[in-house]
């Protein structure tokens, strides 16, 4: 079936440098994607977005990277610091099918860990 | 931005028991929220589609009979895991989208459901 997986289960980084994680999708059809930090034991918090029509948008301290020709996603965090410790997930939105038109399909996740 | 809540955001039940997970949109009224589960270090696993005023929609493999999802006002869901087991245990998280045109989905803390 459809799916959208992470190459890199785990991403040891030392603080203050940047941090960029993968992610492949395999539906074509998606036109929207988003990332979520999550910290353990509490919910997925949103960090930023990109239509499909974009191949690059920038936040505070994140960037997303969309290459619609090879169907990848990345997340760069710029000068990462010990709070950016947590699970990063990538989402895709699916079209509108029946059920409901903003059921996301999650990554498996990457583990991002900031070294002292 | 805006706020989903959770309730209870852990609970520990007997096998064969039922448990009841609030979900509670704070500030919005949300037509349609989505129950995901989450099993330790994986991602999340949408289960379901409820809907305001109608039946929830279940996602394949999905029990419907033993995940009830109840959508009684336009800030509250519930789902009931009914006649749990030890393999239900699990982190169980709920979202809703803000505004129907909006992609972005705001999610909840997540409950924490050990079975025993």
């Amino acid at each position: 079936g459809e799916s959208v997986g992470l190459h890199l289960p785990t991403l040891s980084v030392q603080e203050g440098d940047n941090s960029i994680i993968n992610c492949a999708y395999s539906n074509s059809a998606s036109d929207y994607f988003i990332w979520y930090k999550q910290e353990s034991g509490k919910g997925p918090q949103f960090i930023i977005d990109i239509r499909s029509n974009m191949d690059k948008r920038q936040g505070q301290r994140v960037t997303v990277l969309l290459n619609k020709t090879v169907k990848h996603l990345s997340l760069q965090i710029a000068a990462t610091q010990p709070g950016d410790s947590a699970v990063y997930f990538c989402a895709e939105k699916q079209g509108n099918r029946t059920g409901g038109g903003n059921k996301l399909t999650f990554g498996t996740g990457t583990q991002l860990k900031v070294e002292l | 931005g805006a706020v989903v809540s959770q309730h209870p955001s852990w609970v520990i039940c007997k096998s064969g028991t039922s448990v009841k997970i609030e979900c509670r949109s704070l500030d919005f009224q949300a037509t349609t929220m989505f129950w995901y589960r989450q099993f330790p270090k994986q991602s999340l696993m949408l289960m379901a589609t409820s809907n305001e005023g109608s039946k929830a929609t279940y996602e394949q493999g999905v029990e419907k009979d033993k995940f009830l999802i109840n959508h009684a006002s336009l800030t509250l869901s519930t789902l009931t895991v009914t006649s749990a087991h030890p393999e239900d245990s699990s982190f169980y998280i709920c979202s809703a989208p803000f505004g129907t045109a909006v992609n972005e989905q705001f999610f909840g803390p997540g409950t924490r459901l050990t079975v025993l």
